[in-house]
């Protein structure tokens, strides 16, 4: 089946401006994470979705991140009034339940901020 | 919190040659562990797990790893590695507590292979 699928490949957008990534997870995959990955500093938690349940945002590093997954399904991140530390290749990443399971990665987003 | 420590930023090894990633963790308890791989131009792929049980785990591709916990390691091991293991490889902790379900991952160890 098809796995998890990030819209757009690539983003360039000019500081202040706001921007949506998206994220289709594997169907039936009810925990759905986002990632942050920058040069040389690995993977950044930014949120995690677990069904119904109030999404984990501790990792979001400022209020100008934002997150929501509709229906169970798709999520979109939000970054407001981008800034140019903001750029980086955001993941996104689900697995059936939660941490035990096996997270499958989409391709990322690389968001470039000039 | 839980933070995992990969101290070789760059390895180099020879194809034939064996293989050891090192991966230290902190966490209050017995944690969830893994090793993910990225490839050039792919996304993160899981290797391995260890949850309980045997401290030795077998993954994929012939890696495995080792869960020592008197040293807090979980070290990725490859008997004789090939070309195409030239990649970035990364260590992840996952806290047991519920509440908690993340990942944490470290900086990472970015594998090369020389002929």
């Amino acid at each position: 089946g098809a796995g998890v699928s990030q819209s757009p490949s690539n983003k360039v957008t000019e500081k202040g401006k706001d921007v949506e990534l998206r994220c289709d997870p594997i169907s039936g995959h009810t925990a759905l994470y986002w990632y942050r990955q920058s040069l040389g500093q690995g993977l950044e938690f930014l949120i995690y979705f677990q069904g119904n349940s109030a999404p984990d945002k501790s990792g979001l590093p400022s209020d100008r991140f934002s997150a929501e997954r509709t229906g169970g399904s798709v999520s979109t991140l939000t970054i407001q009034r981008t800034q140019q530390e903001d750029s980086a290749v955001y993941l996104c990443a689900s697995s059936l339940q939660g941490v035990t399971d096996t997270q499958y990665f989409g391709p990322g987003t690389r968001l470039t901020v000039l | 919190a839980q933070s995992v420590t990969q101290p070789d930023i760059h390895i180099t090894v020879s194809e034939g040659a064996s293989l050891e990633l090192r991966c230290n963790y902190s966490y209050g308890a017995t944690p969830y562990l893994f090793w993910y791989v990225q490839s050039p131009g792919q996304g993160l792929q899981l290797l391995l797990k260890y949850f309980s049980g045997d401290t030795l785990v077998q993954g994929i591709k012939g890696f495995e790893a080792e869960f020592k916990r008197s040293q807090s390691s979980f070290n990725l091991r490859k008997p004789s590695v090939h070309w195409s293991d030239a990649a970035e490889y990364f260590c992840a902790v996952g806290a047991r507590n519920f509440g908690n379900e993340k990942l944490t991952f470290g900086t990472g160890t970015r594998l090369t292979i020389i002929p």
